[in-house]
């Protein structure tokens, strides 16, 4: 079974620029989750869609990322213009069904490293 | 609110030896709990969980924990540390407190020396 898979692996912008980050799930999976992860931190939940519905977009900062899962299968998420505090790896998640409450395994891609100068 | 607290930034264990991580929680209701390794340049990888049930659960490469409902605690454990179980460690929770939305601790770098 392949795993989530995630482009590019890294990235460097200059502030103010925009980027896309791109996730294909595991095949089948109905939620998909985006996670930033700032060095020396955990994870922290960006935005959750259930087939390409949004579940919980809370932590998302709304003024500049945006992401999308139109047909409920690959995501993109975006941000326009780019900080130096978003520099961070930006993981992909997904897991079967995501229903609640739920008590799904997630599965992770490797990761976008991204670094904004 | 809902946290999850690693009170350890980097554990030391020599190769043989058990090694501990520890984790607590603070949530309303019943907690699942999760733990997840990271190693260098790669995503989370998923070692175990508690659902419900068996206070002791074990789990991928040899690793377990146990549910501490009174105490509040997921610590991770194994009886024989290996060199190869250096990585990084995430203990994670989910619970109603949230929209039953997934925290990850700051994680606990485990160094297994030979």
């Amino acid at each position: 079974e392949a795993g989530v898979a995630q482009s590019p692996r890294y990235k460097i912008i200059e502030k103010r620029q925009s980027v896309a980050f791109w996730c294909n799930p595991i095949s089948g999976h109905a939620t998909l989750y985006w996670y930033q992860q700032i060095l020396g931190q955990g994870p922290k939940l960006l935005i959750q869609f259930q087939n390409n519905g949004v579940v919980d977009d809370s932590q998302l900062p709304k003024d500049r990322f945006s992401a999308e899962r139109l047909k409920g299968v690959d995501s993109t998420l975006k941000i326009q213009p780019a900080k130096l505090e978003d520099s961070a790896v930006y993981l992909c998640a997904s897991s079967p069904s995501g229903g609640t409450p739920s008590t799904d395994t997630q599965y992770f891609g490797p990761g976008t490293r991204l670094t904004v100068l | 609110a809902q946290s999850v607290a690693q009170p350890e930034d980097q554990v030391n264990v020599a190769e043989g030896n058990p090694l501990t991580v520890k984790c607590t929680y603070s949530v309303s209701g019943n907690p699942y709990l999760f733990w997840y390794v990271q190693y260098p340049n790669r995503g989370l990888q998923f070692l175990l969980k508690y659902i419900t049930g068996d206070n002791l659960v074990k789990g991928s490469y040899g690793f377990e924990a146990e549910f501490n409902k009174s105490q509040t605690s997921f610590h991770l454990k194994k009886p024989s540390a290996l060199v190869s179980d250096s990585a990084l460690y995430f203990c994670a929770v989910r619970a109603h407190t949230g929209g039953f939305k997934t925290i990850f601790g700051a994680g606990t770098r485990l160094f297994v020396k030979a």
